[in-house]
């Protein structure tokens, strides 16, 4: 079946910087990538996705980057603010409602 | 509303004993999705449901079980609990059933002793 993986599994930096986050799966019938936000005692919240007939989307400081022939997506987020420090999670679907999710990258934005 | 509510919030059980998580939604979505999280770890798929279809993952199959007697509620049913059951347990809905975001609870974190 469908393996994701993230990295970094932790990052931490000073607000104002930016980050990337990194994330690779293996089954190339996944047609469609979620990436969830989960801030300390809260839900996971959907933040950004992609499709596999793009290779690029930004929504405000999010920037994600699709590459299907090395099967590897990564999140940039721009302007980190403390509010940015959350667990970011990977997904990957192949269209049959099945949702796979990476590790987690843990962000920690130091004011 | 885009709230997906879950009962209860934090269970205790004993080891054998059997536990029954909740799930609501009131965004009549056709799909509802259960997953399982432990510390550092992705959240695992159990199962799910398409309208009235369940479909559960093959490793999972005889550990977990649900229902879902109408569109806005789904339980997830442990008929016996073992201590590596211990997790937080994720429902989440997507309309439809092809790919889309879901919608996700606070959870459901169960302790077994």
């Amino acid at each position: 079946g469908e393996q994701v993986e993230q990295l970094p599994s932790s990052l931490i930096v000073q607000e104002g910087a930016s980050v990337l986050i990194n994330c690779s799966y293996t089954d190339s019938a996944s047609v469609y990538f979620p990436w969830y936000k989960q801030e300390p005692g809260k839900r996971l919240q959907f933040i950004i996705d992609i499709r596999s007939n793009m290779e690029r989307k930004q929504t405000q400081r999010l920037t994600l980057l699709f590459d299907k022939k090395t099967k590897h997506l990564s999140l940039h987020i721009t302007a980190t603010q403390p509010g940015d420090s959350a667990i970011y999670f990977c997904s990957a679907d192949n269209a049959g409602a099945k949702l796979t999710f990476g590790g987690g990258t843990r962000l920690t934005v130091r004011p | 509303d885009t709230t997906v509510k879950q009962n209860p919030r934090y269970k205790l059980a004993r080891v054998g004993k059997p536990v029954n998580l909740i799930c609501s939604q009131t965004m009549n979505h056709d799909t509802m999705y259960w997953y399982q999280k432990k510390p550092n770890q992705a959240p695992k798929l159990l199962l799910f449901y398409y309208d009235k279809i369940l479909n559960r993952e093959a490793d999972t199959f005889e550990k977990f079980q649900s229902s879902r007697p109408n569109n806005s509620f789904c339980s997830l049913y442990i008929g016996s609990a073992g201590l590596e059951y211990s997790a937080m347990y994720l429902c989440a809905s997507m309309t439809g059933r092809d790919t889309g975001q879901l919608y996700f609870g606070e959870g459901s974190k169960l302790t077994v002793l």
